[in-house]
């Protein structure tokens, strides 16, 4: 069974902070997404990864991927209150050209 | 540029009623499409996908089904609602021939009463 497994699953910080998600996965695959989930909204494509060892950057946010160790990070530098969202990882399924989706990751900055 | 559009926005049924969601795209042809349910506080679950007009694939049994009646559109149904039926339903794109990213319509919100 493929599984893809966000940690952490809520995470509170203050603005200004620095800290990382983690999107562990079981298969094979060298390509991974995120997307961002505003509350009650749908999802935004963040970021796609398509090979080991990429690295992208879009203002606060860098992600990365290590696909030897199956493991992609998310990392929020000096966070502020806009970045307040839900955060998905995703990989390529084993069905047709499906995606599976993380749990997700409930980011709530405060002052 | 390519656009998805969902309707209704929000949609408030009683059990055992029928349901009828439409996904449409714009801008692009032969997508792959996808249904999504995102239950409260929970992650996506996938529901449908089709990769052509008349093809579709369920990747869970249930009281849903699907249809593709044209390129662009993908119709969610069901013939009688039930409570667990409430949700967030998402609709999703992808270019066909293998690239995976996909991109989401606004969604519609179901509430089964």
């Amino acid at each position: 069974e493929l599984k893809v497994e966000q940690n952490p699953l809520f995470l509170s910080m203050q603005e200004g902070k620095n800290y990382t998600i983690y999107c562990n996965y079981s298969t094979t695959s060298d390509r991974l997404y995120w997307y961002r989930q505003d509350p009650g909204k749908s999802l935004e494509s963040l970021f796609v990864l398509l090979s080991n060892g990429a690295v992208k950057q879009e203002g606060r946010l860098m992600a990365s991927l290590d696909t030897k160790a199956r493991l992609s990070t998310l990392h929020i530098t000096a966070a502020v209150h806009d970045l307040s969202a839900t955060y998905f990882c995703a990989v390529d399924g084993y069905s047709g050209y499906a995606l599976n989706f993380g749990k997700g990751t409930s980011l709530l900055v405060t002052p | 540029s390519q656009t998805i559009h969902q309707w209704p926005a929000t949609l408030v049924q009683p059990v055992g009623s029928p349901l009828s969601l439409e996904c449409t795209v714009e801008g692009t042809s032969n997508p792959n499409l996808y249904w999504y349910r995102q239950a409260a506080g929970r992650g996506l679950q996938l529901l449908f996908y089709s990769v052509g007009i008349g093809q579709i694939s369920s990747e869970v049994p249930q009281n849903l089904s699907a249809s593709r009646p044209q390129d662009r559109q993908f119709i969610l149904s069901s013939k009688k609602l039930l409570l667990s039926d409430s949700g967030f339903y998402l609709c999703a794109w992808s270019h066909g021939g293998g690239s995976r990213e996909q991109f989401f319509g606004p969604g519609t919100r179901l509430t089964v009463l």
